[in-house]
């Protein structure tokens, strides 16, 4: 059975760091391409970043620069390492595994159950 | 950027109700559109992919179509665990963006 399980969400001050992650099971997270995407409060749903089975990153403009996506292979675990944190980036953040038949993102099929980020002084 | 405007934002349905939710692309996405269906406080689940492919397990009652700069998203007959909001979601390029979503209501 697929699960996704993310941790490292709190409260910290804006300007501080916090690292994510997101520990998988029942797949192989590096043969997959992965992604994080966040939601503020009563919001809707905002695409943050994505890493290739290849290792290639992408970014949304709002975090590139100051947001890192990475993975633990023996740990088969997704990471996101957030610096410089904003107010505006206070979010649920998930973690999600993309589907894709042709080299690019064709979908998002299992998603983990989120961890709040809240950025406040 | 490729923006998504989904239509309604906001709809009140009966149960048994047909429901239809458009989503246009700001530029042409060929079949890259995705459907997510979001429950309070609970992740978003997959419902359509490539524009109009049924994801597996979930009811034949949802359908998507389009191409292009349109879409749909249709509920043939509303269920009472259909009551949520959906998102549409274009991958055709970079940044990966989601429509603002479509809060369905019990009327």
């Amino acid at each position: 059975e697929v699960q996704l399980v993310e941790t490292g969400g709190g409260l910290i001050q804006p300007g501080g760091s916090l690292r994510l992650s997101c520990a998988a099971s029942g797949f192989t997270v590096s043969s997959n391409y992965m992604t994080w995407v966040r939601q503020a409060p009563g919001k809707g749903l905002e695409w943050v970043s994505v890493i290739y089975s290849g290792g290639s990153t992408y970014y949304a403009d709002s975090v590139k620069g100051r947001f890192t996506i990475s993975r633990d292979n023996s740990k088969n675990t997704l990471y996101l390492q957030m610096n410089s944190l904003r107010a505006e980036d206070t979010a649920v953040y998930y973690c999600a595994r993309v589907v894709s038949y042709d080299g690019s993102p064709d979908y998002f099929d299992y998603w983990g159950q989120g961890t709040l980020v809240t950025v406040s002084s | 950027d490729i923006q998504l405007t989904q239509s309604p934002s906001f709809l009140s349905a009966s149960v048994g109700d047909r429901v239809t939710i458009t989503c246009r692309a700001s530029q042409g996405i060929s079949s890259y559109l995705a459907w997510y269906q979001q429950k309070p406080g609970k992740a978003p689940k997959l419902l359509i992919y490539a524009a109009s492919t049924l994801q597996s397990g979930v009811p034949s009652r949802f359908s998507g179509s389009g191409s292009g700069t349109e879409f749909t998203l249709t509920i043939s007959s509303l269920q009472p665990e259909d009551f949520a909001t959906y998102y549409c979601q274009q991958l055709n390029s970079y940044p990966l963006t989601f429509g603002g979503g479509a809060k369905v209501e019990i009327k």
